[in-house]
């Protein structure tokens, strides 16, 4: 079965290094998104993407974030500058394009970020 | 702003009972609803997906209710085992197009006790 699919699994860094997670999205789905998860609290979006451009954005999605669909098959979210509360599990998720608009969320296994 | 709770927070229930896991919303202009199972350190698990024209969605030993009208949804465990314990979230999607993202509740830690 198709599946989302996210590294690296952990991520450690040092606080103002900058970090690229990586995920595969399904292969036929063009909707793709990144959400967050602080230990402990409720998962928060960030970002959608679709046709090769920011859908849509949290208040969390400042300048120090970016996202990019650098080929075909990949979709990276980027810290420039990382700080002690960008700690978190950090999760892709894509899903289809369906007429009628009904679009399904499937998540990856998420990248754990440490900031030190 | 959409505001997704769930209570309770944790449930722990004995092996084979059936169960009640709630979810409300506070703006009824939802698009869908989707409930997650959520392993500790793991991802998520797309468990069910209501749309918001639907009352019900059931998969296996889930049954999963939407009552718009009302902000609330439940989740139907029957016959309870001990792989079932896990967090579970639910999920909505607003109505306006454009809006993609889910808004979580804080999910229901459950324990099924063998």
């Amino acid at each position: 079965e198709p599946e989302v699919t996210q590294t690296p699994s952990h991520q450690v860094t040092q606080m103002g290094q900058e970090v690229i997670l990586r995920c595969v999205p399904i292969s036929n789905h063009l909707y793709f998104y990144w959400y967050r998860q602080i230990l402990g609290q409720k998962v928060e979006f960030l970002v959608s993407f679709y046709n090769n451009e920011i859908s849509e954005k949290s208040e969390i999605f400042d300048d120090q974030f970016s996202v990019e669909r650098p080929d075909g098959s990949n979709f990276t979210l980027k810290i420039r500058s990382t700080k002690l509360e960008d700690s978190a599990m950090y999760f892709c998720a894509s899903s289809e394009s369906v007429l009628g608009g009904i679009r399904e969320q499937f998540f990856g296994p998420g990248t754990r970020l440490t900031v030190l | 702003k959409q505001e997704v709770t769930q209570i309770p927070a944790a449930l722990s229930v004995p092996e084979g009972e059936n169960l009640v896991l709630n979810c409300s919303f506070t703006d009824s202009a939802i698009y869908n609803l989707q409930w997650f199972r959520q392993d500790p350190g793991k991802g998520l698990t797309s468990l069910l997906l209501i749309q918001s024209s639907q009352r019900e969605q059931t998969s296996g030993r889930l049954n999963a209710s939407l009552d718009k009208s009302s902000g609330r949804s439940t989740l139907y465990i029957a016959a309870s085992q001990p792989g079932d314990s896990a967090t579970y979230l639910c999920a909505v999607k607003e109505s306006n197009f454009g809006n993609e993202k889910l808004t979580f509740g804080t999910g229901t830690r459950l324990t099924i006790i063998p």
